[in-house]
């Protein structure tokens, strides 16, 4: 299955400020996903990302707010824009679809916005 | 929205059996049964996954009823470090779509 480098791992960030997420994968892959774990609430799906495409976005996420970049089959970027603490969560990629493996999942960035 | 329902939480003695239970009753016939766990602060790590037969695996074993309409994921002989947020998840096998997680079972092995 593929291995997936997260970075930051974790960050103290102020209201009003953005955050930049990095996910890098060791193989190449179609779909890479992006999603939000609040505290003590389960994984709730932000986008789908595509190489060479817009992302594509769930409900009550827009791209304004987290804007997505997926600038070649390895690598994705998600920006958490303008934050507030409601965006205080575990930020997490995932990439997969293999029958054998499911889907693999990135470590997660755990952010604090103050 | 999630198609399962599994129970909010579990208990097991370590050592012991550990039965989860999850219902699909609105399952497709081209979808599969994904179990996912998810270790304090970790991401979801894959557990094993059908379509209708029994799998089998080094972690764990799937047992999908006849019907598909619901499973039992069960670890035979359950550790502490089996302590986690259980997630059954069903969806279609073709091409890489995306994963609908439900709230999960929080499993706690006991010593």
């Amino acid at each position: 299955s593929a291995v997936i480098s997260q970075k930051p791992s974790r960050d103290i960030c102020q209201r009003g400020t953005s955050l930049t997420i990095q996910c890098q994968v060791d193989s190449q892959v179609t779909m890479m996903f992006w999603y939000r774990q609040q505290p003590g609430q389960s994984l709730t799906l932000i986008a789908t990302a595509n190489q060479g495409s817009e992302a594509t976005y769930e409900s009550g996420f827009v791209i304004d707010k987290f804007p997505i970049s997926r600038p070649n089959l390895t690598f994705s970027t998600l920006t958490v824009s303008n934050m507030s603490p409601e965006d205080s969560s575990i930020y997490l990629c995932s990439v997969g679809g293999d029958r054998v493996y499911g889907y693999t999942f990135g470590s997660g960035t755990r952010l604090t916005v103050v | 929205d999630a198609k399962t329902t599994q129970p909010p939480s579990m208990d097991c003695a370590e050592g012991r059996a550990a039965n989860l239970p999850c219902n699909h009753s609105t399952i497709s016939g081209n979808e599969y049964v994904y179990w996912y766990r998810q270790i304090h602060s970790q991401g979801p790590q894959y557990i094993i996954h059908g379509l209708k037969n029994n799998e089998t695996n080094e972690m764990a074993s799937l047992i999908i009823t006849e019907d598909r309409k619901s499973s039992t994921l069960t670890l035979p002989h359950a550790t502490l470090r089996d302590t986690a947020v259980y997630y059954c998840i069903v969806r279609a096998a073709q091409g890489a779509q995306k994963l609908v997680f439900g709230q999960g079972t929080r499993l706690t092995i006991n010593p």
